[in-house]
């Protein structure tokens, strides 16, 4: 059974500062990796994708991959209360469907 | 882009009748189109995978004479709800994979499923 796994939450950081959200995944053959954010009652939205070991930085998002650690994180900087939220990890190996985690709900407090 | 639109994005329907939504990608062209279902405060439930001019592939206790999917083009694939009851009101939404590139899945908007 392909597993992702996620804290669940609620993380609750202050307006300004880093937020840390982690993910674990069982299938040593991932090859895909996203992250989606999820508004309370919408539909998943993309917000990074990662393939390779290392950072990816998009504005203030920096998705972290580990192959090695199975691990996957993403990072918020400047954390805004529109960014509270439920962040869902996602991974995948060639063709097959994306595997959710059950998300971690965010909560940045102004 | 990538967008991926759902119609209609609410439904309430009364028990027993059926209901079709319909999943669109506007802007590209997908060969692989996912159907998922959320509850509230659920995660996101895959029901089933359905490739462009061929059968859908549906997950495990998941009822293909229940919920059937049509994926007649590249740009547009059906569920439709037969004899819904009202354990089925959830909220399904629909995702597309690109023809070609990355296999990144967009999401479309939902919609909203309310059986009386």
């Amino acid at each position: 059974q392909k597993e992702v796994e996620q804290n669940s939450g609620p993380l609750s950081v202050p307006e300004g500062a880093i937020a840390s959200l982690n993910c674990t995944y069982s299938d040593r053959g991932s090859q895909s990796f996203f992250w989606y954010r999820q508004y309370s009652g919408k539909s998943p939205e993309l917000i990074m994708s990662i393939y390779s070991n290392g950072d990816k930085e998009d504005g203030r998002f920096t998705a972290q991959l580990n192959k090695a650690s199975q691990y996957v994180s993403l990072l918020i900087r400047d954390s805004q209360p529109s960014d509270s939220a439920t962040y869902l990890c996602a991974v995948n190996r060639g063709n097959t469907p994306l595997v959710f985690g059950k998300g971690t709900r965010l909560s940045v407090i102004a | 882009g990538a967008v991926v639109s759902q119609h209609p994005s609410w439904v309430i329907c009364k028990s027993g009748t059926s209901v079709k939504i319909e999943c669109r990608s506007l802007d590209f062209q997908a060969t692989t189109m996912f159907w998922y279902r959320q509850f509230p405060k659920q995660s996101l439930m895959l029901m089933a995978t359905s490739n462009e001019g061929s059968k859908a592939t549906y997950e495990q206790g998941v009822e293909k004479d229940k919920f059937l999917i049509n994926h007649a083009s590249l740009t547009l694939s059906t569920l439709t709800v037969t004899s819904a009851h009202p354990e089925d009101s959830s909220f399904y939404i629909c995702s597309a994979r690109r023809l070609a590139g990355a296999n990144t899945q967009y999401f479309g908007p939902g919609t909203r499923l309310t059986v009386l």
